[in-house]
């Protein structure tokens, strides 16, 4: 069964940094590139990064201003999201999911884990 | 960045009505759109890729349709478990950005 499971949401304080990280089962993680979407509470969808299946290639929402870092380790099959300066704003849920298209970067994202809670408060 | 405007924001039925969502887009974009259907509590789910193709599993009472700057989701019977929040999302561009959601709420 194809699976994602993200870990690592925390309380954190404003100007602090957090990594969380999202485990891929069920697939050939190398072959699809993946994706960060966080969700503030009562609010809709909003893209964070994606990051191609090699690693090479990363894409990040203009919004975050470099504060957010993707990356991937494929020999453990986990996604990553490193987060500096975090601010009150970026409270929310954190997905993380897969993108459909085999080898593909720019295509819909099939697959959804549960999400972490990220809440930046002091 | 491509916005991507959905209307109406929420949306009142009874079970076995037709309802349409309205996804614009403020460039064309061909058909790299995709919807998804978020239940409360829980992730979303892909309905819908490529404006108009429907993910394996996603029931044949929904469907899409559109181009260039303007789709549709049209659910043609509604059923219980449909009452949830809906998403367009544009692929086009590599900022992959969301419509705000239409809530699908029990008349």
């Amino acid at each position: 069964e194809v699976q994602l499971l993200e870990s690592g949401g925390d309380l954190v304080q404003p100007g602090g940094s957090l990594r969380i990280s999202c485990a891929a089962s069920g697939f050939t993680f190398s072959n699809y590139a993946m994706n960060w979407v966080r969700q503030a509470p009562g609010k809709g969808l909003e893209w964070v990064a994606t990051i191609s299946g090699s690693g090479i290639s990363t894409y990040n929402a203009d919004s975050l201003r470099g504060r957010f870092t993707i990356s991937r380790d494929n020999s453990k099959n986990t996604l990553y999201l490193q987060m500096n300066s975090l601010r009150a704003d970026d409270t929310a849920v954190y997905y993380c999911a897969k993108t459909r298209a085999f080898r593909g970067v720019y295509d819909a994202f099939d697959i959804w884990g549960q999400g972490t809670m990220v809440t930046v408060s002091s | 960045d491509i916005q991507m405007t959905q209307s109406p924001s929420t949306l009142s039925a009874s079970v076995g009505d037709r309802v349409t969502i309205t996804c614009r887009a403020s460039q064309n974009m061909s058909t790299w759109l995709a919807w998804y259907q978020q239940r409360v509590g829980k992730a979303p789910r892909l309905l819908i890729y490529k404006a108009s193709t429907l993910e394996t599993g996603v029931p044949s009472r929904f469907s899409g349709s559109g181009s260039g700057t303007e789709f549709t989701l049209t659910i043609s019977s509604l059923q219980p478990d449909d009452f949830a929040t809906y998403f367009c999302q544009q692929y086009n561009t590599y900022a992959r950005t969301f419509g705000q959601g239409t809530k699908v709420e029990i008349k």
